[in-house]
């Protein structure tokens, strides 16, 4: 089945430095990639999405590239900052009614 | 502001006690999701509602059930509740079927004593 798999946690950075977080996917057909962001005690914030080969979805300073040669969608941040710490779920979504299928998720700390 | 709604945030039930949680949207949105998030791990879907219609994941557990009274309101009812059963119990909501984002509830921290 499909299934998403993203770079383990803890990722710990200091405040200005780049972020990359890996995530790669399996899929039978043409899936619609997202990024969604958790902070402490709140739900789920959708961050990103693609919805096409090659679509860059950005916000907030993140950017993530659809590239379906290499099955991938990894989450970038030139300069990253202390109100960034999270957790951050890939994910995919395919089929009709929107299901999202998510990665195990990569908490992130910034350190001033 | 428009919003997803879950009650309570924090719920602790005994072994084998019934348990109802509750999720409200303003969103008018078709679609409700639940999803079971355990500890440190990825959200997982249970089931959906389209509308009135019911759509329950395969491997979702008998003892999961939902109720969707109306547009605005979902619950999910848990018959008889076991130690791993533990999770943080996410609500969700889209505008429609397809490639729309869904809008999360802050989540209802399930605990099983």
């Amino acid at each position: 089945g499909d299934s998403v798999t993203q770079m383990e946690g803890p990722v710990t950075l200091s405040e200005e430095a780049f972020l990359t977080i890996n995530c790669t996917y399996t899929a039978t057909g043409y899936p619609s990639l997202f990024w969604y962001v958790q902070y402490p005690g709140e739900g789920l914030q959708l961050l990103l999405k693609a919805t096409k080969a090659d679509d860059k979805g950005s916000n907030k300073g993140f950017e993530a590239t659809y590239r379906k040669e290499t099955t991938s969608f990894h989450l970038e941040k030139g300069s990253v900052q202390v109100s960034d710490s999270a957790v951050y779920f890939c994910a995919l979504s395919e089929g009709g009614y929107n299901k999202l299928i998510f990665g195990a998720g990569t908490r992130l700390a910034v350190h001033p | 502001d428009a919003m997803v709604i879950q009650n309570p945030r924090y719920q602790v039930t005994q072994f084998g006690k019934p348990v109802t949680l509750s999720c409200s949207q303003t969103l008018n949105h078709n679609v409700m999701y639940w999803y079971q998030q355990k500890s440190s791990q990825a959200p997982k879907l249970l089931f959906h509602y389209y509308d009135k219609d019911f759509n329950n994941e395969a491997d979702t557990p008998d003892n999961f059930q939902s109720r969707r009274p109306n547009t605005s309101f979902c619950f999910l009812d848990i018959r008889s509740p076991g130690l791993g059963d533990a999770a943080m119990y996410l609500c969700a909501t889209s505008r429609d079927a397809g490639a729309y984002e869904q809008y999360f509830g802050p989540g209802t921290r399930l605990t099983v004593t």
